[in-house]
């Protein structure tokens, strides 16, 4: 596996602010996504985040609302623009294709757990 | 209807006991299955793939019924460090995308 860090960790924000949060990785992916999981509920993935081009957003999100970067293979952010107490969540980032490793297995960031009042 | 179901849970049970849960798919053109483990307050973490017709690794043991569609998780001999939710993810089969299940939590008492 590799050594997935983000930042922050966990923050309190006030509603109509923007939260960029950081994912960084510690050696070359292919792919890097990026999930939400509400309290008490599974992950539902916000995005996968393209080097190079824009991200692909699942049903339901936008990237006026969430837009996402990934300049190199190592790096990709995630913004939650003009939030909402609804954002409230842990927003984590996961990769796959690492090498030596079966395509299609993830692994998961430690998450940043946001709240917003 | 949600592609992958599980048994929310709880499952209590004591220490040494033997403990297992099935997860439903709805996908037929699935190729890969994995549980994740994912303790309070932290990220998944993988477990097992589960490809074929199945894998052991030490007391976990998974199955994979295609026919049926479901992967089942069998973990003997229990530890208190084996309480946990337990995520069942399946590859859509069309795509890349893994879908997850809501988890099965299992909590192992002394």
């Amino acid at each position: 596996s590799a050594v997935i860090s983000q930042k922050p960790s966990r923050d309190i924000c006030q509603r109509g602010t923007s939260l960029t949060i950081q994912c960084q990785v510690d050696s070359q992916v292919t792919m890097m996504f990026w999930y939400r999981q509400q309290p008490g509920q599974s992950l539902t993935l916000i995005a996968t985040a393209n080097q190079g081009s824009e991200a692909t957003y699942e049903s339901g999100f936008v990237i006026d609302k969430f837009p996402i970067s990934r300049p190199n293979l190592t790096f990709s952010t995630l913004t939650v623009s003009n939030m909402s107490p609804e954002d409230s969540s842990i927003y984590l980032c996961s990769v796959e294709g690492l090498a030596g490793v079966s395509t299609d297995t993830q692994y998961f960031g430690p998450g940043t757990r946001l709240t917003v009042l | 209807r949600k592609e992958v179901e599980q048994d929310p849970g709880p499952f209590n049970v004591p220490e040494g006991a033997t403990v297992a849960f099935n997860c439903t798919y709805s996908n037929s053109a699935s190729q890969s299955f994995f549980w994740y483990r994912q303790d309070c307050r932290k990220e998944p973490k993988l477990l097992m793939s589960v490809y074929s017709s199945g894998n052991e690794d030490g007391r976990f043991t998974a199955q994979l019924n295609r026919a049926s569609q479901y992967i089942s998780l069998l973990i003997r001999d229990s530890k208190l460090s084996d309480s946990a939710t337990y995520l069942c993810v399946v590859n859509g089969g069309v795509d890349y995308k893994l879908s997850f299940g809501a988890g099965t939590t299992v909590t192992v008492r002394a």
